[in-house]
């Protein structure tokens, strides 16, 4: 089962920012939060991971609560495409280990 | 550098029939996963091989099954098919790093009748 809690739905204006939560208060020591998103009739895509330290890349920032217990990906300024559903996953980065998806956030982006 | 490429892209099988399904890994990459997702769920995580052996397998009974070959390419079978097996399936790649993330392809739509 997902070790994750996410919102089922979302909405955003477009060109502004989506800041998608997620719970996972019973995440180990050893295990990284990782978030995918999927478009519609696509596989998943990799976004950004961490571990503890906030993260940012070219796609979206993760924010991640001190105690661990909770983040939040940002995308700071949305566009229509960013339309999917985006998938908060806690795995341990070890070679074999799989991805463990729950319902995710479906994000809607509007003009 | 090619990404995950799946085959094939649509199929309608018969109750009771046989499918392969069919994925061939991105460059480098030593570990593939697969995953079925059925229409308005999350993806569920089938098996997952890492250099041609299954180290870890999710809640699917004994009629799937799967092979990874040298080159690291891999299929997915399906005896005895039903109709809830109809879903997308998706094949995922990594090069078995750790921290890397998974690069999926674009999956292969199965429909039972």
């Amino acid at each position: 089962d997902a070790k994750t809690t996410q919102p089922p739905s979302m909405d955003c204006a477009e060109g502004r920012a989506a800041n998608l939560p997620c719970n996972h208060s019973t995440i180990s020591g050893n295990e990284y939060v990782y978030w995918y998103r999927q478009i519609h009739s696509q596989g998943p895509q990799y976004i950004i991971h961490g571990l503890k330290n906030n993260e940012t890349n070219e796609m979206a920032s993760l924010i991640i609560t001190e105690d661990r217990k909770s983040s939040t990906l940002i995308l700071p300024h949305a566009t229509l495409r960013d339309t999917a559903v985006y998938y908060c996953i806690v795995r341990v980065p070890q070679a074999g280990t799989a991805l463990i998806f729950g319902k995710g956030t479906t994000l809607s982006v509007s003009s | 550098e090619t990404g995950v490429t799946q085959s094939p892209t649509h199929l309608i099988k018969t109750r009771g029939q046989q499918v392969t399904l069919r994925c061939s890994s991105q460059s480098g990459h030593n570990t593939v996963s697969w995953y079925q997702q059925a229409l308005g769920q999350g993806p569920q995580f089938i098996f997952q091989y890492y250099r041609e052996e299954e180290n870890g397998r999710g809640n699917f009974p004994p009629r799937f099954s799967g092979l990874q070959f040298p080159n690291y390419s891999s299929e997915l079978n399906v005896n005895a098919l039903e109709l809830d097996d109809s879903a997308l399936y998706l094949c995922a790649s990594s090069p078995g790093t750790p921290n890397y993330g998974y690069t999926f392809g674009s999956g292969t739509r199965l429909t039972v009748v």
